[in-house]
């Protein structure tokens, strides 16, 4: 089946505008989870959705950060006020359950670019 | 808190030589451990993962990984390296239902 989706590919915004990335998980994953990729470095957490509810956001860097889940499907990463220091991979990912040996699935990622 | 380390950010092996990908772990709890694979302008590939069962885990492409708990290794091992395993692999660990991952290690392949 397909696997996670993640709208745009690429996205190169000026400094101090928002954006808003998009992620549509496998079908009928519960789980869903943000990733921030920089370069030269591994993926770091960023929120953690089960269902509708963020149960973690502990990862979001500041208030500038926020993401949704309206119906417990598509998740939407919102960044306010971008700054250059935004520029990275956004990865998404989801799993079939929510205990720690869990598989993610991760998609391929949204490339933000701030100028 | 949980920690992974990934000792060589640059790994080159020749075609047909052993890989080794290294990985420590700091867990205060018994740790879930993985194992991804990323090709260029492409998402997380799970290879492996350890989830308490046996220690020697076996996954894709020929690639296997064992858990050592008196190291709190979790080193990746493959036999024979070929061209396509050319990519960057990351060790991860869980924290509570997220992951943490190390810095990543680019693999090279040379012919």
């Amino acid at each position: 089946g397909a696997g996670v989706s993640q709208t745009p590919s690429n996205k190169v915004t000026e400094k101090g505008k928002y954006v808003e990335l998009r992620c549509d998980p496998i079908s009928g994953h519960t789980a869903l989870y943000w990733y921030r990729q920089s370069l030269g470095q591994g993926p770091e957490f960023l929120i953690y959705f089960q269902g509708t509810g963020a149960a973690d956001d502990s990862g979001l860097p500041n208030d500038r950060f926020f993401a949704v889940r309206p119906e417990g499907s598509v998740s939407t990463l919102k960044i306010q006020r971008t700054e250059r220091g935004d520029s990275a991979v956004y990865l998404c990912a989801s799993s079939g359950g929510t205990g720690s040996s869990y598989e993610q699935y991760f998609g391929p990622g949204t490339r933000l670019t701030v100028t | 808190a949980q920690s992974v380390t990934q000792l060589g950010s640059h790994v080159s092996v020749s075609e047909g030589a052993l890989v080794l990908l290294r990985c420590n772990y700091s867990s205060s709890v018994p740790p879930y451990l993985f194992w991804y694979v990323q090709y260029p302008n492409q998402g997380l590939q799970l290879l492996l993962k350890y989830t308490s069962a046996a220690t020697l885990v076996k996954g894709i492409n020929g690639f296997e990984a064992e858990f050592k708990k008196s190291e709190t290794s979790f080193h990746l091992t493959k036999p024979s390296a070929h061209m396509s395993d050319a990519a960057e692999y990351f060790c991860a660990v869980t924290y509570g239902n997220k992951l943490v991952f190390g810095a990543g290690t680019i693999l090279r392949v040379k012919s």
